[in-house]
């Protein structure tokens, strides 16, 4: 069964920079990593491929960017403004097209 | 531009059934599979089913196979996801989202709140 793992929550200063982690088990598929603001639906952020190559959103500013480390998949925030406060979901797809989420992160921006 | 609109929020009653629609623009909407996502109050996204609009294929996650249905109407790009005998605990924001040129493009939600 393919599994992700997420940290519940993370923080970091206004300017700084952060990095997510996410644990895909069980599966060597593209991870995708997805944005929710308060009170927002989900936005998708990037796809990082197990190369390292990435599929970015519309829009998405160069302070997000992805990497990828055997099972562990990041979400790098740099910059960090107020408006990054916001869940991340990770997400892959497992056997038979389905879908798979992490449990999300959620980010404070202090 | 991608674009996944969604019907608007429902209020219904345990047992009463419901058909919520993401009608889909933008791009070739049989050609590419369509998911649906619930979210919990205060919880994270769960992976519903999804399916192809060209042939109808579906595939549901065990936790929601037989308690729910996802259809499509290619004639007017729309995908459906219908409850036949809805509880308090379906209560949720419903998204739908499509993979198109490898990124995921997302509707903005439907709320179903059912009153107990």
């Amino acid at each position: 069964q393919v599994v992700l793992t997420q940290s519940p929550s993370a923080s970091a200063s206004l300017g700084a920079s952060v990095k997510l982690t996410c644990t895909l088990v069980n599966s060597s598929n593209a991870v995708a990593w997805h944005q929710q603001q308060p009170g927002k639906g989900p936005r998708y952020l990037m796809k990082v491929n197990s190369d390292g190559s990435h599929n970015k959103g519309d829009g998405i500013p160069d302070r997000f960017s992805g990497s990828t480390s055997g099972t562990e998949h990041y979400l790098t925030i740099s910059s960090l403004q107020s408006e990054d406060e916001a869940d991340y979901y990770c997400q892959t797809w497992g056997t038979g097209l389905t879908w798979v989420f992490g449990g999300g992160t959620k980010l404070s921006v202090l | 531009e991608v674009h996944l609109v969604q019907s608007g929020a429902e209020v219904k009653n345990p047992g009463d059934s419901l058909k919520i629609s993401c009608q889909g623009s933008g791009y070739t909407f049989t050609n590419h599979w369509i998911g649906w996502v619930r979210q919990m109050p205060g919880k994270g996204l769960e992976w519903m089913g999804i399916i192809y609009p060209d042939d109808s294929d579906s595939r549901y996650s065990p936790s929601f196979q037989g308690l729910i249905t996802i259809s499509v109407d290619k004639s007017v790009s729309t995908a459906y996801l219908h409850w036949g005998s809805l509880k308090a605990s379906d209560t949720a924001m419903y998204y739908c989202a499509t993979r198109w040129m490898g990124r995921l493009y997302w509707g903005r939600g439907t709320l179903v709140t059912v009153f107990s």
